[in-house]
């Protein structure tokens, strides 16, 4: 059974880079051809798509945080990580990582999700 | 940027049916998913393709699209439905997901 676990500090300064790493078990990144995303829920609000990768290393991203978001794939750890740059506070949110339903070109739907991890921007 | 439209709340007493809809430009050209994310929890997506259940998803939710909506229906519903709902695609004209804004279900 696949099982993605994400990892990182809980508290980041303004103007730092968040980092947040996704473990996965249970299945090897790469030798599925599936998107692994990234996905974002500020408290009380709803969920904002922040980006995927597949596990070539080919990217989509968020149009709004494109220029502020790296999402990288590290296969021999069988985990993928996500860098936002410039945070604020409007960056506080619970971040999800999660894994496509399907094989295909470009990411489609989110299946399996981890328990997600609270990051809260603050000084 | 593509907007998908979902109504903030809905309410309905249990064993009554409830429906959520989800308007989009062009929705009919689209896939469409929906998730189901209970108080504290990460989402569980309960319909695909815009009407297909994955596995283990009760026969009680189904999804359907006509014109520019799509629309999420809990047949008998029961206090365990009580939940936020999405509603996502995919935009091809700008390579990203779209969710929509949540619809709130309360179970009277």
């Amino acid at each position: 059974q696949v099982h993605l676990q994400e990892s990182g500090p809980g508290l980041v300064k303004p103007s730092e880079t968040l980092s947040l790493t996704c473990n996965v078990s249970g299945e090897s990144i790469s030798s599925t051809s599936y998107h692994w995303g990234w996905i974002r829920q500020p408290p009380g609000k709803g969920l904002d798509w922040i980006g995927s990768i597949f596990y070539t290393g080919s990217t989509h991203y968020n149009p709004s945080l494109k220029s502020r978001v790296t999402i990288s794939v590290d296969t021999s750890k069988n985990q993928f990580s996500l860098k936002l740059t410039s945070v604020t506070a409007a960056d506080t949110a619970v971040y999800y990582c999660a894994r496509d339903l399907y094989h295909s070109v470009h990411p489609a739907a989110f299946h399996i999700w981890g328990q997600g991890t609270m990051v809260t921007v603050s000084s | 940027s593509y907007v998908l439209t979902q109504p903030p709340s809905v309410s309905v007493a249990p064993g009554q049916t409830a429906r959520i809809s989800c308007a989009g430009n062009s929705i009919g050209s689209k896939s469409v998913f929906w998730y189901q994310q209970r108080s504290g929890q990460a989402p569980v997506l309960v319909v695909s393709d815009d009407s297909d259940r994955p596995s283990g998803i009760p026969e009680r939710l189904s999804g359907s699209k006509s014109g520019i909506t799509a629309t999420l229906t809990i047949s008998r519903v029961e206090a365990g439905d009580e939940a936020d709902y999405y509603c996502q695609v995919w935009d091809t004209s700008r390579d990203h997901v779209v969710f929509g804004g949540g619809t709130k279900l309360t179970v009277l």
